[in-house]
């Protein structure tokens, strides 16, 4: 299947600082990518669609301000947790959906483990 | 929203078939989805489902749909130990594909 690569895998960062995770997709142009957020041993839950040249959408609950996502080309998206704080800890994943016709393929990344100190 | 439910559990012999299965609520969802979590990883897309369609085979794994109970489920067979991991049911019900996750099923393959 198609990849998704994100870096960095893990991060540990002091908390007030910012900490940004980029994802791309290696083999494909993705004009829409999604980022997720799982807590331990809880499901996924959907953050924001990450749209290429255009302002995010976020979901309902979610402080664009303080995830900012940025997708600057057809195969990278970034979220910058800004000021983080120990309740954003977290595994960050995104996901992005290959630009194919009859194909709903949706594929994820490896994951970003965030912890605040 | 839409809501997806999965049993959380599921033990399985190695070599055995394995179920999962997961009900949803949304009668609009286009695709069904089923990946897989192994610790500390992404998610692997296993298969996925287009809803006009009740069934997909591909290789030990079989996608059964049942639209009118809304009830997805995925057979493995002949189970081995490194399909233990976790297995997420999602759904989307519109042109963005935006997923719906249901909470997971942890399978565990004893020998």
């Amino acid at each position: 299947g198609a990849v998704v690569s994100q870096h960095p895998s893990w991060v540990i960062c002091k908390s007030g600082t910012s900490v940004k995770i980029e994802c791309r997709s290696l083999d494909f142009q993705a004009t829409t990518m999604f980022w997720y957020r799982q807590f331990p041993k809880q499901s996924l839950m959907l953050m924001a669609t990450s749209n290429e040249g255009s302002k995010a959408t976020y979901e309902q609950g979610v402080e664009k301000d303080k995830f900012l996502i940025n997708h600057a080309s057809l195969t990278l998206s970034t979220l910058t947790v800004t000021s983080a704080h120990p309740e954003d800890s977290s595994f960050y994943i995104c996901s992005a959906r290959v630009i194919r016709e009859n194909t709903g393929e949706l594929f994820f990344g490896e994951g970003s483990r965030l912890t605040v100190l | 929203g839409e809501d997806v439910e999965q049993s959380l559990f599921l033990s399985v012999r190695e070599g055995d078939s394995s179920v999962i299965n997961c009900t949803y609520t949304d009668s609009s969802s286009t695709y069904l989805y089923w990946y897989k979590q192994e610790p500390g990883a992404g998610l692997q897309l296993l298969t996925y489902i287009f809803s006009n369609m009740d069934m997909k085979q591909d290789q030990r794994l079989t996608v059964l749909l049942n639209k009118k109970d809304k009830h997805l489920s995925l057979r493995i067979a002949d189970t081995q130990t490194g399909d233990s991991a976790i297995y997420f049911c999602a759904e989307t019900a519109s042109n963005d594909y935006k997923l719906s996750f249901g909470a997971g099923t942890t399978v565990t393959v004893r020998a």
